[in-house]
């Protein structure tokens, strides 16, 4: 079976831009979530979604957003580009909200 | 808030040599625990997990942790290091959202080099 899968595998913006990375979950999984790395530490949580609703926010600005499809796939958008926001972008997917999350293999997001 | 410790910034086995990470978390109820590993440019991948019952568990890769409730540790250890083993490992816990979903927290990570 395939993992969780993300794209763009690499990206790069520059400050002020928009961008939109995309999950898919593993087959049969309802929840997923979005973490952010930045290099050096470890990944922050940024959302939660289940059954297309939010469950929960990290402590991110509303420059963050994302979104859940019926089929279970999710976007993250970031508006209005800062340097700072340049990490690797991690979504998980388990089963429900509270299972255990897989990873794929993340978005490398680079803001010049 | 929960957040999860861990003290070892770097590490540097021999391979064949035993090893072991330590992790140390705070979180008022009963926790969720786990541990993953990076590779260079990869995502995460997951090795064990602790939710209730035997506080040794095992995992995948020969891997295995012991919670112990009263030094608050997740310890991960492995009897004998492989030079595939060479990567980073997150100690995180699992916490409650408001929402009704469920969020990790993760430490800063142990860099693991094996030596040959």
């Amino acid at each position: 079976d395939a993992g969780v899968t993300q794209s763009p595998t690499h990206l790069i913006k520059t400050r002020g831009q928009h961008v939109t990375l995309r999950c898919s979950p593993i087959s049969g999984h309802k929840s997923v979530s979005w973490y952010q790395q930045v290099l050096g530490q470890g990944p922050q949580f940024i959302f939660q979604y289940y059954e297309k609703e939010e469950r929960g926010r990290g402590n991110f600005p509303d420059r963050f957003s994302a979104r859940q499809f019926p089929n279970y796939s999710s976007e993250l958008n970031v508006n209005a580009l800062l340097l700072g926001d340049s990490a690797l972008y991690l979504c998980a997917s388990s089963l429900q909200d509270q299972e255990t999350q897989y990873f794929g293999p993340g978005t490398r997001l680079l803001v010049l | 808030a929960q957040s999860v410790t861990q003290p070892d910034i770097h590490i540097t086995v021999s391979e064949g040599a035993s090893l072991e990470l330590r992790c140390n978390y705070s979180y008022g109820a009963t926790p969720y625990l786990f541990w993953y590993v990076q590779s260079p440019g990869q995502g995460l991948q997951l090795l064990l997990k602790y939710f209730s019952g035997d506080t040794l568990v095992q995992g995948i890769k020969g891997f295995e942790a012991e919670f112990k409730r009263s030094q608050s540790s997740f310890n991960l250890r492995k009897p004998s290091v492989h030079w595939s083993d060479a990567a980073e490992y997150f100690c995180a816990v699992g916490a409650g959202l408001t929402g009704g979903g469920n969020k990790l927290t993760f430490g800063t990570g142990t860099q693991l080099k094996v030596e040959l």
